[in-house]
């Protein structure tokens, strides 16, 4: 069945440092969405790429979807303790309406 | 608010008792999913309901029932748990199968005793 992986499972930065966080599918994405989840609380939808080669900007954030749509990457620049919490990227194939869901990448920001 | 709520927030139950979990959304959407999340492990996803008729079961055991009465509500009954199916169990919504945003709610606390 389709994987989705997620690295790196956990990352420590300092507060002003830039994060990133990769998914690899182990087959072609029709679209990736990723979702955020800060601690005790339930994930909430950040973004979706639907196009090969899509980068797309939300303030320090950028996504983007690889040409061959088998991978995502989120990039958050100089981090803040806002930024805390679990970085979910979730695929889906063409066809199917389920997306798959990463196992997460969890983000600590020391002050 | 995300405008999806779940009921109850937490919940502790015997493996012998029959609990249900509710799930309301007021977005007007018409695709309903359960998906639970145990640490270290990804979300999975359970079942998905569209326009009230059951479109995906994941291979869940039969200890887990869901009912979706209208396209708002969405139930999922428990009864003789294991304590392996301690989780949190979230509630989600999307406009339509085919729109892939999902809206979770805040999630129930299950701890099976």
């Amino acid at each position: 069945g389709q994987q989705v992986m997620q690295i790196p499972q956990y990352q420590h930065v300092q507060e002003g440092e830039d994060f990133t966080t990769y998914c690899n599918s182990s087959t072609t994405l029709s679209n990736i969405q990723w979702y955020k989840q800060r601690p005790g609380g339930h994930p909430v939808f950040l973004i979706q790429l639907v196009k090969s080669g899509e980068v797309k900007k939300q303030k320090r954030l950028t996504f983007q979807f690889g040409e061959a749509k088998k991978n995502s990457s989120l990039h958050i620049t100089a981090t803040q303790t806002t930024d805390v919490g679990t970085y979910f990227c979730a695929g889906s194939r063409g066809g199917s309406y389920i997306p798959t869901f990463g196992r997460g990448t969890s983000l600590i920001v020391h002050p | 608010e995300t405008g999806v709520t779940q009921t109850p927030r937490h919940l502790v139950m015997g493996m012998t008792n029959k609990k249900s979990l509710k799930c309301e959304q007021h977005l007007g959407h018409n695709a309903m999913y359960w998906y639970k999340q145990s640490a270290k492990k990804p979300l999975e996803l359970m079942f998905v309901y569209s326009l009230e008729e059951r479109v995906e079961n994941n291979s869940v055991p039969s200890r887990f029932s869901p009912e979706c009465p209208n396209s708002s509500h969405l139930f999922l009954h428990l009864h003789t748990l294991q304590p392996e199916d301690s989780a949190l169990y979230l509630c989600a919504s999307s406009q339509d199968l085919n729109l892939y945003e999902q809206y979770f709610g805040p999630g129930t606390r299950l701890t099976v005793t």
